[in-house]
């Protein structure tokens, strides 16, 4: 099983500022990586596939990069509705797996 | 408008049963691959199971294989989880999630549905 490892557990930003959030994978994943967003008591949100494609009406200000085992999420400049969970999920193997989430709350 | 709307969960004994469903719309149902997430109390999601768009694979989490068994009825738009031998760690809200595919690339979680609670405990 590939482990998901996700860092920090919690970041704390003022509005306005650079978010920069990590997942690394236990081996190589090529590319098949995605990020979503969930809010408390909603269902998570696609932000990220493919590693770096933005899905559908997601915002500039989040983009995604890397491959193999290392990749970020970075969120421009953060906006009030941008405080939530994110978590990485690899879709390369079987079984699928999901990092335990970074929180970004305000600073 | 793609909508997934989950239904069938409740609270159960450890040892019962349940099955969960999931009423998809607003796109071809039957050309995309399936999943169920799940989410513990508090906790992150878990990935539980995926089924092809034809029903003709399926991969299960470990926690889940040989109790929980998924499929779907591309003629009603409907897909399923059968959940049998239900343990307290099954406790969670369960997600129904669209796949989807572009330019090649098949990816999960496209869209999601709001979620149903499943409660195990005596």
């Amino acid at each position: 099983e590939i482990v998901m490892t996700q860092s920090p557990a919690t970041l704390s930003v003022s509005p306005g500022e650079r978010a920069t959030l990590s997942c690394r994978a236990s081996q190589s994943i090529s590319s098949n990586l995605a990020w979503y967003q969930q809010k408390p008591g909603q269902a998570p949100r696609l932000l990220i596939y493919g590693a770096s494609t933005r899905a559908t009406g997601i915002p500039a200000r989040f983009s995604g990069s890397g491959s193999g085992t290392e990749f970020t999420l970075t969120i421009s400049s953060l906006q009030s509705e941008d405080f939530a969970v994110y978590y990485c999920h690899q879709y390369n193997n079987w079984p699928r797996t999901f990092g335990q989430g970074t929180k970004v709350e305000i600073k | 408008e793609v909508q997934l709307l989950e239904s069938g969960g409740g609270l159960e004994q450890p040892g019962g049963s349940l099955r969960l469903s999931c009423a998809a719309s607003g796109f071809t149902f039957s050309s995309y691959g399936m999943t169920w997430v799940r989410q513990a109390p508090g906790k992150g999601l878990e990935w539980v199971s995926t089924i092809s768009s034809t029903g003709g694979g399926s991969y299960y989490a470990d926690s889940v294989k040989g109790r929980f068994t998924i499929s779907r009825d591309n003629s009603k738009n409907t897909l399923y989880l059968q959940m049998n031998s239900l343990r307290a760690g099954d406790t969670a809200v369960y997600y129904c999630t669209k796949g989807a595919c572009s330019g090649g690339h098949c990816y999960p979680g496209e869209f999601w549905g709001q979620g149903t609670l499943v409660g195990v405990s005596s």
